[in-house]
């Protein structure tokens, strides 16, 4: 069964640090991998990894993708309290199961 | 441009009720997703409509429906509601199915019903 890992599930950290965010996946036909922030309800768009070793960056917040390892990391440099949120990744799958498969977030509160 | 707008925001069900969720995509968006969000599960698909066909569904038993109609509005209903249906409904759309996902393809969500089953 398709599945996604993320890691840690919570993490606590004040203004100014910087975190990385880990998501494992295991996908019949893995296509990419989506990041998104969710803060109150609805889960914004900020990431599409579909080729390993490239870097995507935007602001202070960047993602890369290991097809060999199975893995995404998240990173967050000089954190804010606005980043505060719930960061969700999801693995795409190509073909006949189309469905995107959520991990189960990870909640990141930055403290002042 | 307005966003994914789903109605209601907030409701409240007893045990054995039934309950109809409805969500607007994106104008020109024609893929409308719906996910099931519970803290201990995080979100859980549950289907895809696409030119008013359901293109796949998830794991849910069959209390679990919907539907899409010509202007690529949707709705989710319950039927005979169980404690365990408690949780926030978000329903995502997108141009093309996500099977056809890309840069310019990607999902984008609605704020979510919220519901509560007493």
């Amino acid at each position: 069964e398709d599945k996604v890992v993320q890691s840690p599930l919570s993490l606590v950290v004040h203004e100014g640090d910087t975190v990385t965010l880990n998501c494992s996946y295991e996908v019949t036909n893995f296509r990419s991998l989506l990041w998104y922030k969710q803060e109150k309800k609805a889960p914004t768009f900020l990431f599409m990894l579909t080729s390993s070793g490239i870097e995507k960056k935007s602001g202070r917040l960047s993602s890369i993708l290991d097809k060999k390892e199975l893995f995404s990391i998240l990173n967050i440099t000089a954190t804010q309290t606005g980043d505060s949120a719930v960061y969700l990744c999801a693995a795409c799958p190509q073909g006949g199961s189309e469905k995107l498969v959520f991990g189960k977030g990870m909640k990141l509160t930055v403290n002042p | 441009k307005a966003g994914v707008t789903q109605t209601p925001r907030y409701l409240i069900k007893t045990r054995g009720q039934q309950v109809t969720l409805s969500c607007s995509p994106i104008s020109g968006h024609r893929s409308v997703s719906w996910y099931q969000q519970t803290p201990g599960q995080g979100l859980q698909f549950l289907f895809e409509y696409f030119s008013e066909t359901q293109r796949n569904k998830g794991n849910f038993p069959g209390r679990f429906s919907g539907r899409q109609f010509s202007n690529s509005r949707s709705e989710m209903n319950v039927s005979t509601l169980e404690l365990g249906d408690s949780a926030l409904y978000l329903c995502a759309s997108s141009l093309y199915p996500t099977s056809l996902i890309s840069g310019a393809n990607v999902l984008t969500f609605g704020a979510g019903s919220r519901l509560t089953v007493l």
